[in-house]
């Protein structure tokens, strides 16, 4: 069965550090991964998507594939309070379609 | 565009009650989804369609129903509600099929059965 696994957390950080999000899939024909972010009562939003191996990156936030590994990160620099949130992985375009993690619980310490 | 959006945002039922939980989306997207996520818990797929007229079983698929009979609706049908479909349920819909593009959500129903 296919998964993806994603530490719950909570993963404390303080203001203006970086905050390391990690998660690892089981489908090796997986093609596109995504992050969203989830803040409490509201639905997920997307924030990054990658389809290639190496870093992709677009503001505070750097999305890094490594399909050898099977693994997949999210990084946001310089951490804001309104970055504190849940954060879902999800993996798609394997033999059995999107796959979700159960997300990390982020909270950025002022 | 409105994008996705979903009715009611909130309702409580009593055990053995029914209701249909609606949802439409004006992106023209053949795929949509029904998830349901318990508190603290990620997302359970609960059935998805490819198309009008065409949907399938997801992970957690029993006390529901669903029908795609347009291009834009995906509503979700709850029989004989129990305590155990207490969950917000979150619809979404994307371009691409096999989890290949952005999945576009729903703002949620949040369903307590009493």
């Amino acid at each position: 069965q296919k998964e993806v696994e994603q530490n719950s957390g909570p993963l404390s950080v303080p203001e203006g550090a970086i905050a390391s999000l990690n998660c690892t899939y089981s489908d090796r024909g997986s093609q596109s991964f995504f992050w969203y972010r989830q803040y409490s009562g509201k639905s997920p939003e997307l924030i990054m998507f990658i389809y290639s191996n190496g870093d992709k990156e677009d503001g505070r936030f750097t999305a890094q594939l490594n399909k050898a590994s099977q693994y997949v990160s999210l990084l946001i620099r310089d951490s804001q309070p309104s970055d504190s949130a849940t954060y879902l992985c999800e993996s798609g375009g394997g033999a059995d379609g999107l796959t979700f993690g159960k997300g990390t619980h982020l909270i950025i310490q002022p | 565009n409105a994008g996705v959006t979903q009715t009611p945002k909130f309702r409580i039922l009593k055990i053995g009650q029914s209701m249909t939980l609606q949802c439409t989306q004006d992106m023209n997207h053949n795929y949509m989804y029904w998830y349901r996520q318990d508190p603290g818990m990620g997302l359970k797929l609960i059935y998805y369609s490819v198309g009008a007229g065409i949907t399938d079983k997801g992970e957690v698929p029993n006390g529901y129903n669903v029908s795609r009979s347009t291009t834009e609706d995906f509503p979700l049908r709850l029989e004989l509600a129990a305590p155990s479909q207490t969950s917000v349920y979150f619809c979404a819909s994307n371009f691409l099929g096999g989890g290949e593009g952005e999945q576009f959500f729903g703002p949620g129903t949040r369903l307590t059965v009493l």
